[in-house]
């Protein structure tokens, strides 16, 4: 079964630095990732997602993921951060190979605060 | 926007008394999902649809049910809400490319007392 970790409850940055938010997954074949923002009192918003080819992906809001088979991993990024990011993440993972329901399994999401 | 709409977004019951909370879409999307989000266990599923009276289990089912008569419309029912129950409920609809992201509702915030 797949499953995903997000290491960090909660991730600090002062604005305008790079931040980075940590996600890493198990599936038994290729996996599709997906990250998503929540903003308070609002539902999901997807930002971006890893199926195949480049291992760096481009999202919403100036977000970006690098996807790393080696270390099962799937971080998001962004080179300058906002206060306008602080929300809460969601990485998300779905394996394709799945012959039965192919379920989004999401991790338990990392709070980020961009400090002015 | 992804046209999902939740109703209530808020509610306070009374352990014991039945809830149904309604999620419509205007996408037409043949997917649907409720799922309830709880401080440190991110979301989990409750139930999806796969088609009009197609539903199945996922993974906290117990004590929710579901029905789809309408494509654009997925009910779920605490027949008899317990406090453990209190949680904010997202319904998502999955999008129609082979990826299959999801889009979510507003959320629906629930108290039991």
């Amino acid at each position: 079964a797949q499953s995903v970790a997000q290491p960090e409850d909660q991730v600090n940055v002062a604005e305008g630095n790079p931040l980075t938010v940590k996600c890493t997954y198990s599936v038994s074949g290729n996996p599709y990732l997906f990250w998503y923002v929540q903003y308070p009192n609002r539902g999901l918003q997807f930002l971006l997602k890893y199926i195949t080819g480049d291992n760096l992906v481009k999202g919403s809001y100036g977000f970006e993921a690098e996807f790393n088979k080696s270390q099962t991993s799937f971080h998001l990024k962004k080179p300058s951060a906002l206060v306008s990011d602080s929300a809460l993440y969601f990485c998300a993972v779905r394996d394709p190979m799945n012959t039965g329901f192919q379920k989004l399994v999401f991790g338990t999401g990392t709070r980020l605060l961009v400090s002015p | 926007d992804a046209g999902i709409t939740q109703s209530p977004r808020h509610k306070v019951t009374e352990t014991g008394t039945p809830v149904t909370l309604r999620c419509h879409q205007t996408e037409n999307h043949r997917y649907m999902y409720w799922y309830r989000q709880d401080p440190g266990h991110g979301l989990r599923l409750i139930h999806y649809s796969y088609g009009v009276k197609d539903t199945d289990k996922g993974e906290v089912s117990d004590g929710y049910s579901v029905s789809r008569s309408k494509t654009e419309d997925f009910l779920l029912t605490l027949e008899s809400a317990t406090s453990s129950q209190t949680s904010v409920y997202f319904c998502a609809i999955r999008s129609g490319t082979d990826t299959g992201e999801l889009f979510f509702g507003e959320g629906s915030r629930l108290t039991v007392l």
